[in-house]
C-alpha cells in the first residue's frame, strides 16, 4: 500500500517553455503533499508543501511564480516549472503522507528535468 | 531550528562487513520523529524506519538495526553482513511537530564492494 506515482519520470524541454509534473497517491488520500528538489549527489531540499484545496506553502528562497503548485484533489498534486531555464534542471520528487502529521512520507519515483 | 547531520559523506566496505551510518539531529521540540530512507541508483526513495522521540528502544529488522540515543541526539543505522545490493545513498530525516515538515540530512553514499 501507500503508493505514490509521479509522471513523467524524465522530461527534456527547451528554455522558456513550461513543464508540468504530476504526483498521484494511488491507494490513499493525501491532504498534504510535499515537493522536493535534489541536485546531483546532494540532499533533498523541500520546495513547498501542497495542501488540498488551498495555496501551497513555499520554503524560503523558492519562487512561487516559477514553481506553480496545484493540489486540486486528495489524490493529485501538480508542479509546473514555468519559463524553464537550464538552472532548473534537477531531480524533482514528490511525496505524500498516508496518515497523520508524523506518519512517514511515501515518495514518487522522481522526475528528472533537463532544460536545454 | 531543525537540523540533521550525516557526517559521513561516503563509505566503502567490502561485502559481508558490518557498517554503521551516523546521524545526529537538532530540534527544539520534545515530540519528534526520526526516519531513515534508502535511495538506490535508480533514484526512488524507500522508507526504512520511523522512530518517535519517546521510544528509545533499539530496533532490528533482518540485517538492519537502529540505535536511537536521545542523550547524544543520535539515530545511527547499522547494516550487518552487508551485501552489494545495499549500495545506495541513505538519508536520515527529522520531523518535528512545530514545523510540520520533514528535513533531510545530506545523505551517506554507501558502496559495498564485492
Amino acid at each position: 500500500g501507500a503508493v505514490v506515482s509521479q509522471h513523467p519520470s524524465r522530461v527534456i524541454c527547451k528554455s522558456g517553455t513550461s513543464v508540468k509534473i504530476e504526483c498521484r497517491s494511488l491507494d490513499f488520500q493525501a491532504t498534504t503533499m510535499f515537493w522536493y528538489r535534489q541536485f546531483p549527489k546532494k540532499s533533498l531540499m523541500l520546495m513547498a508543501t501542497s495542501n488540498e484545496g488551498s495555496k501551497a506553502t513555499y520554503e524560503q528562497g523558492v519562487e512561487k511564480d516559477k514553481f506553480l503548485i496545484n493540489h486540486a484533489s486528495l489524490t493529485l498534486s501538480t508542479l509546473t516549472v514555468t519559463s524553464a531555464h537550464p538552472e532548473d534542471s534537477s531531480f524533482y520528487i514528490c511525496s505524500a503522507r498516508s496518515g497523520d502529521r508524523n506518519s512517514p512520507l511515501h515518495f514518487g519515483n522522481g522526475t528528472r528535468l533537463t532544460v536545454t | 531550528a531543525q537540523k540533521v547531520t550525516q557526517a559521513q559523506t561516503e563509505i566503502s566496505v567490502v561485502e559481508k562487513e558490518d557498517v554503521t551510518l551516523d546521524c545526529v539531529y537538532e530540534t527544539r521540540d520534545t515530540t519528534y520523529y526520526l526516519f531513515w530512507y534508502k535511495q538506490p541508483p535508480s533514484g526512488e526513495l524507500v522508507f526504512l524506519i520511523r522512530r518517535n522521540s519517546f521510544d528509545e528502544q533499539n530496533e532490528i529488522s533482518g540485517r538492519y538495526s537502529w540505535n536511537f540515543q536521545k542523550s547524544t541526539s543520535s539515530f545511527n543505522f547499522t547494516i550487518t553482513a552487508s551485501q552489494v545490493v545495499d549500495s545506495a545513498v541513505y538519508f536520515c530525516a527529522l520531523y518535528a511537530n512545530r514545523d510540520d515538515k520533514i528535513i533531510f540530512g545530506k545523505g551517506t553514499r554507501l558502496h559495498i564492494l564485492p
